[in-house]
């Protein structure tokens, strides 16, 4: 079973549009989540991460994040899209019964038109 | 704070010769540092985990004596692509474990451009 799900490998939104990235773990303990965003030719730069505490993260950028434990999920999302946004992001989830390690998504590529 | 460096970002180099990347964590101390493959299009592939002052630890299914990964102090790790061939050609990211956020949180390298003719 896929440890970590992108739904949408590609999103597209319109500048000022409500941003929305999906994503869902399978973990069964309490994970650790991030999300990172990945410019072309470039590393992976954190966004924001949950580990304990406040279900809802702030990033950077304007981004932020819930962990809803219910639904094993941790969307990210930023209330209006601007050009720089356009990305590819990562969901990334960090856990024990992982080894600890990093386990990301497959990504999703964020499209901003103008 | 959390910044790591990579060296060189592009390399091209004739199929048969081996090929060093450093990894380096600018301000912080990294007890692990960890070494990706990204295929265009794809996510990133754990390649391995190394710790300061011992062996790395390969995923299933990547070479060791192909992939030979240093971590000779701290703050640098190093990946050598030995006898390289077109088919190791892809985007090499290094990430390192620390920093003042704490043991959980993974800070990534720009990532090193492997192009073999």
């Amino acid at each position: 079973a896929q440890s970590v799900t992108q739904l949408g490998s590609h999103v597209s939104v319109s500048e000022g549009a409500l941003v929305l990235l999906r994503c869902n773990y399978s973990s069964s303990v309490p994970p650790y989540l991030f999300w990172y965003v990945q410019y072309p030719n470039q590393g992976l730069q954190l966004l924001l991460k949950y580990t304990t505490g406040a279900t809802l993260v702030k990033g950077i950028n304007g981004f932020e994040a819930e962990f809803k434990k219910s639904e094993t999920s941790f969307h990210l999302t930023k209330p209006s899209a601007h050009m720089s946004d356009a990305a590819e992001y990562f969901c990334a989830v960090s856990a024990m019964e992982y080894g600890n390690k990093l386990v990301f998504g497959a990504g999703t590529i964020l499209r901003v038109k103008s | 704070g959390a910044v790591v460096s990579q060296h060189p970002s592009w390399v091209i180099c004739k199929s048969g010769t081996s090929v060093k990347i450093e990894c380096r964590s600018l301000d912080f101390q990294a007890t692990t540092m960890f070494w990706y493959r990204q295929f265009p299009k794809q996510s990133l592939m754990l390649m391995a985990t190394s710790n300061e002052g011992s062996k790395a630890t390969y995923e299933q299914g990547v070479e060791k004596d192909k992939f030979l990964i240093n971590h000779a102090s701290l703050t640098l790790s190093t990946l050598t692509v030995t006898s390289a061939h077109p088919e190791d050609s892809s985007f090499y990211i290094c990430s390192a474990r620390g920093g003042s956020s704490g043991q959980e949180t993974q800070y990534f390298g720009p990532g090193t451009r492997l192009l073999v003719l």
